[in-house]
């Protein structure tokens, strides 16, 4: 079975200043998704990126990035630029191509300093 | 474009009795899964349906069942509740799962 870990439980960064959470997984396929979702205190569960496994390139949105290292199972994401909105609890997400299912790490709360 | 709509937002039940919650998908979507977070536990897989077929099922006792009706709304309902059902329930559709899923902002379920 897949699992997903962030060992980071809680990260804090000073507004405007840039801050990588880290996530790795592990797993046995060679085809995959990856995600980073951000869940404020609305509850509501919010995508901030995908990654598929088979492209090497790092994927970016905006001020979010991954550093995508297959062979080492590490999916990271680096938030530049801080913002306070970007307060909340973010978790890192794995999807086999041929599942049905996220599997979810048990998440980073970022707190944002002004 | 409305966004996944999940009903009710809060509910209070006593153990023993049964629940039912409703999620209404983006629109086209035709894909929905169910999680359940809690605490302790995190984010587990419940279920997911895609036009009206169950296509996978998380490691969850048989009180725990759903549905999806040919508008590909879907409902869980959950039976004999228990004290550690209490929870916050995440549905999340998708009109292709490899692109990610969109999610409601859940209903808060307390078992007292």
């Amino acid at each position: 079975a897949q699992t997903v870990t962030q060992s980071q439980p809680e990260m804090s960064v000073q507004e405007a200043e840039t801050v990588t959470l880290s996530c790795t997984y592990d797993t046995s396929e060679s085809d995959y998704y990856l995600f980073w979702y951000k869940q404020p205190p609305s509850r509501q569960m919010i995508l901030v990126i995908r990654q598929e496994a088979y492209k090497q390139q790092n994927a970016t949105e905006n001020r979010f990035s991954v550093n995508f290292q297959k062979a080492a199972k590490s999916f990271s994401l680096k938030i530049s630029d801080s913002q306070l909105g970007d307060a909340a609890m973010y978790f890192c997400a794995y999807r086999s191509a041929y599942g049905n299912k996220l599997v979810f790490g048990a998440g980073t709360i970022l707190r944002v300093k002004s | 474009k409305a966004g996944v709509t999940q009903t009710p937002r809060y509910l209070i039940k006593t153990r023993g009795q049964q629940v039912t919650l409703s999620c209404s998908p983006i629109s086209g979507h035709r894909s929905v899964s169910w999680y359940q977070q809690t605490p302790g536990q995190g984010l587990q897989f419940l279920f997911e349906y895609f036009s009206e077929t169950q296509r996978n099922k998380g490691n969850f006792p048989g009180r725990f069942s759903g549905r999806q009706f040919s508008n590909s709304r879907s409902e869980m309902n959950v039976s004999t509740l228990e004290l550690g059902d209490s929870a916050l329930y995440l549905c999340a559709s998708s009109l292709t799962p490899n692109y990610g899923y969109t999610f409601g902002s859940g209903t808060r379920l307390t078992v007292v």
